[in-house]
């Protein structure tokens, strides 16, 4: 089955610092991968996305993704995180062609402490 | 700006009460839209696939008869949660795609329903 795998529930970070979150997935073929944030209450905010061709992608807020076919996985990063960038964040995944329902991973709560 | 947009964004009834949730893809038409649920600190879920002309397809586990999904416009999808209950209670969110397939979703703002 279709999975989207992200282990840390909850991360904090004190400001300016580094930050990666994990984001595995699990599809018979390469999917389409995203990333979303979440601010509380909020919708849904994509940062970036994959479908194909160079695998190191850059999105909004100075964040991006590489995705690694070898090790499944398709992790985010930003190199200095700001307070504001604290909230929930969802990778996802879709099966290539489109139109497709959207697999969510569970999420992982970014805390920023000053 | 939005490109799909949900309304109400937010609602708060008595239990037992129906519900209509509107999505709509505002300059592009969408044969085929998403309905996803969000318990609080979780997840979002996809409870069913709307299909424009057609039967919604539900996800295993959700009430066909609970939550009635209806597109009857290429521009418009409806979720009605029909006799709602406190467990019903939770954050929907829809979602479309414009055509081409290959581009990422776009996702609505969302509609937070509290059961009293």
């Amino acid at each position: 089955a279709q999975s989207v795998t992200q282990p840390d529930i909850h991360i904090t970070v004190s400001e300016g610092a580094s930050l990666e979150l994990r984001c595995n997935y699990s599809y018979g073929a390469t999917p389409y991968l995203f990333w979303y944030v979440q601010s509380p209450g909020q919708g849904l905010q994509l940062l970036l996305k994959y479908f194909s061709g160079d695998t190191l992608v850059q999105g909004i807020k100075g964040f991006e993704a590489e995705f690694k076919r070898s090790q499944s996985s398709f992790n985010l990063r930003k190199p200095s995180v700001h307070w504001s960038d604290a909230a929930e964040y969802f990778c996802a995944g879709e099966n290539s062609g489109g139109y497709q329902k959207v697999t969510f991973g569970i999420g992982t709560k970014l805390q920023v402490i000053p | 700006g939005a490109v799909v947009s949900q309304h109400p964004s937010w609602v708060i009834c008595k239990s037992g009460t129906s519900v209509k949730i509107e999505c709509r893809s505002l300059d592009f038409q969408a044969t085929t839209m998403f309905w996803y649920r969000q318990f609080p600190k979780q997840s979002l879920m996809l409870m069913a696939t709307s299909n424009e002309g057609s039967k919604a397809t539900y996800e295993q586990g959700v009430e066909k008869d609970k939550f009635l999904i209806n597109h009857a416009s290429l521009t418009l999808s409806t979720l009605t949660v029909t006799s709602a209950h406190p467990e019903d209670s939770s954050f929907y969110i829809c979602s479309a795609s414009r055509a081409p397939g290959n581009q990422p979703q776009h996702f609505g703002d969302g509609t937070r329903l509290s059961i009293l």
